[in-house]
């Protein structure tokens, strides 16, 4: 069936750091990509998604690039701050809407 | 901006009880979707909708639990009797199928349940 793996969390890094959260995946078919992020006591939100091979997902300084060669949509940052801790979410969808999650990273950026 | 309510937020209730969570998805959205989500891992997709009709609840434990969404309009979560393992944050989101096969899905915030 079809899965997402992520690095294993938590990660803690200082304000102004350089963010890598690791996502590899296993499909059938052909998916779009996406990451989610949840603030403490909130559902998810939509952060990036790419729906093909090379496409480049980017919102708020946060890019993920769809490579599917090595099946993976790493989520990064240049800069992190204080405000990007959260749980991020890497998900696939196949068909009709059903999505696959991972099972979340938890970033803590201290000042 | 239009947004997914859910209630209650948060649920305490003791086992072998009887709890029900309710969705209004965002207004003209087709679809909806029924999440559990343990502490530390993914949504699960427990129940997903098209209109009134359910499309997937290969993974919904039907000798406890039941979904509906009659109207096709909003939806509502049951468990009976609860069990200690229910304890989980239940999400619910909703999509707009014309939106593309791939659309996105607005979440809710969500009702943590605790069950003691």
């Amino acid at each position: 069936g079809d899965s997402v793996t992520q690095m294993e969390g938590p990660v803690t890094l200082s304000e102004e750091a350089f963010l890598t959260i690791n996502c590899t995946y296993t499909a059938t078919g052909y998916p779009s990509l996406f990451w989610y992020v949840q603030y403490p006591g909130e559902g998810l939100q939509l952060l990036l998604k790419a729906t093909k091979a090379d496409d480049k997902g980017s919102n708020k300084g946060f890019e993920a690039t769809y490579r599917k060669e090595t099946t993976s949509f790493h989520l990064e940052k240049g800069s992190v701050q204080v405000s990007d801790s959260a749980v991020y979410f890497c998900a696939l969808t196949i068909l009709a809407g059903k999505s696959t999650f991972g099972d979340g990273t938890t970033l803590t950026v201290k000042p | 901006e239009a947004e997914v309510a859910q209630s209650p937020r948060y649920k305490i209730t003791e086992k072998s009880q009887a709890v029900a969570f309710w969705c209004d998805p965002i207004s003209g959205h087709a679809t909806l979707y029924w999440y559990r989500q343990i502490l530390g891992q993914g949504p699960e997709l427990l129940v997903q909708f098209q209109d009134e009709s359910v499309v997937d609840d290969s993974q919904l434990p039907k000798d406890r639990f039941s979904a509906e969404r009659l109207k096709g309009v909003d939806s509502t979560l049951k468990i009976q009797p609860a069990e200690l393992g229910d304890s989980a944050m239940y999400l619910c989101a909703s999509s707009d199928p014309l939106g593309g096969p791939y659309n996105e899905q607005f979440f809710g915030p969500g009702t943590r349940l605790t069950v003691l």
